[in-house]
């Protein structure tokens, strides 16, 4: 059964301390998305991707965030300098297409910044 | 102001009873409702939808009720099994908004007791 991939599954980091995230989405899936969930919430959006473009990138927060999917497949997301407040799981979703309402997540990073 | 809101952050039923799950909206703009299953330390899992059209979606022991005019949704899973027992999350998509981005409720933690 395809899945999506993501790694590493657990990080650990002191602030200010740059950290990267990587995603490989179900094979033919156009659209991707980056959500973080801090404990006790439910997924929030980050960023999402129609093949290498940014669709949506309005609650990224941009000073510190970045992500890129330069060839339209697997993605990264990265954070720099990190903050104690991005403790957090980093859940990535995919989906057939911008049209799917049905979006296939990973296992997630779970980030805790020291 | 949340959009989606699970108002019980807990629920614990007895294995072979009826669970139900609920789920608030205020956005008249969602087309598509879901609900996603989570495990500890892994990825929200795609359980069932249903369309804005629609009243009621069945699959197998899960059946999801959508009430339009209340602007509320539930999720019936019956009989209750100990393996049912994960986080719940209701989760809505806005038509012709943001590429089919979700917004998700904080999530109900269901606990089948054996």
């Amino acid at each position: 059964e395809a899945e999506v991939a993501q790694s590493p599954r657990y990080k650990i980091t002191e602030k200010s301390q740059a950290v990267a995230f990587w995603c490989d989405p179900i094979s033919g899936h156009a659209t991707l998305y980056w959500y973080r969930q801090i404990l006790g919430q439910g997924p929030e959006l980050l960023v999402q991707f129609q093949d290498e473009s940014v669709v949506d990138d309005s609650q990224l927060p941009k000073d510190r965030f970045s992500a890129e999917r330069l060839k339209g497949v697997d993605s990264t997301l990265k954070i720099q300098p990190a903050e104690l407040g991005d403790s957090a799981m980093y859940l990535c979703a995919s989906a057939p297409g911008q049209g799917s309402h049905e979006q296939y997540f990973g296992p997630g990073t779970r980030l805790t910044v020291t | 102001d949340q959009q989606v809101k699970q108002n019980s952050p807990s629920l614990s039923v007895q294995e072979g009873r009826i669970s139900i799950l609920n789920c608030d909206y205020t956005n008249s703009m969602f087309d598509y409702f879901l609900w996603y299953k989570k495990y500890p330390a892994e990825g929200p899992t795609f359980l069932i939808s249903i369309s804005s059209i629609k009243d009621k979606n069945e699959d197998g022991r899960f059946t999801v009720f959508l009430n339009k005019s209340a602007k509320h949704l539930s999720l019936h899973i019956v009989p209750s099994q100990p393996g049912d027992s994960a986080v719940y999350f209701c989760a809505a998509r806005v038509y012709g908004g943001s590429q089919g981005n979700l917004i998700f409720g904080k999530g109900t933690k269901l606990s089948v007791k054996p």
